[in-house]
């Protein structure tokens, strides 16, 4: 198994909701990224875990809230999130932190209304 | 902080026509790597170089590092319309922080 799995595909959401993203890796990966991607633009970074702890923040505002409830699973909370939160949501994985190639699930298309 | 120049921002070719796609620091990279995004779609992880003027193949693409380690290429040689899609440099610095470039979109014509 050498997938990236993220729930779900798509999410609209409105700015008083609070929703979850859902991503999960089997391939013994110890470290795991959230990414956010505008239209046309490249994706960037968000988070960090690295042995479930989360190692960084890329000074991502505190609606946004990441958690690892182990080494195969990484959820992003969301909570009164902004329309220019939309975007498409990335979760990556590799090996360890520091090391080569990242396998990016196929992402969460959100749109904040 | 670090900045990864991506250029052309666009590029529409004929199918069959060749396509080149650079990267450019000021500063030196630690390593690079490139990844393809198709339309619609998630980053694939194609390549990563390390050394000095490496120079790697797959297929009808060739990637090169710069002598200097400021500067990569993507050279498709002939393109085909499956190559369709945008091409993101991205840099691997410490603790795995990808910092992509601004990509290239190619488009082919058939």
């Amino acid at each position: 198994d050498t997938e990236v799995t993220q729930t779900p595909k798509h999410l609209v959401m409105g700015m008083t909701n609070k929703k979850s993203l859902k991503c999960e890796q089997h391939m013994g990966h110890r470290a795991m990224y959230w990414y956010k991607q505008k239209a046309k633009k490249p994706p960037e970074l968000m988070f960090v875990y690295s042995y479930e702890k989360l190692s960084i923040n890329e000074s991502v505002p505190s609606r946004f809230s990441p958690e690892c409830p182990n080494s195969s699973l990484l959820n992003l909370h969301l909570h009164a999130l902004q329309p220019e939160d939309s975007a498409l949501y990335l979760c990556a994985s590799s090996p360890t932190q520091g090391t080569t190639e990242a396998f990016f699930g196929q992402g969460t298309r959100l749109t904040v209304v | 902080g670090q900045q990864v120049m991506q250029i052309p921002q666009y590029q529409h070719v004929q199918e069959g026509e060749d396509f080149t796609t650079y990267c450019n620091s000021s500063t030196t990279l630690s390593n690079i790597q490139w990844y393809k995004q198709r339309p619609g779609g998630h980053p694939v992880f194609l390549i990563q170089l390390v050394k000095s003027g490496e120079v790697k193949k797959q297929k009808r693409l060739t990637f090169q590092f710069g002598e200097a380690k400021k500067n990569s290429s993507l050279h498709i040689t002939a393109t085909q319309t499956t190559d369709v899609g945008t091409y993101f440099c991205a840099e691997n610095n410490a603790g795995n922080m990808l910092t992509f470039g601004g990509g290239t979109r190619l488009m082919v014509k058939p």
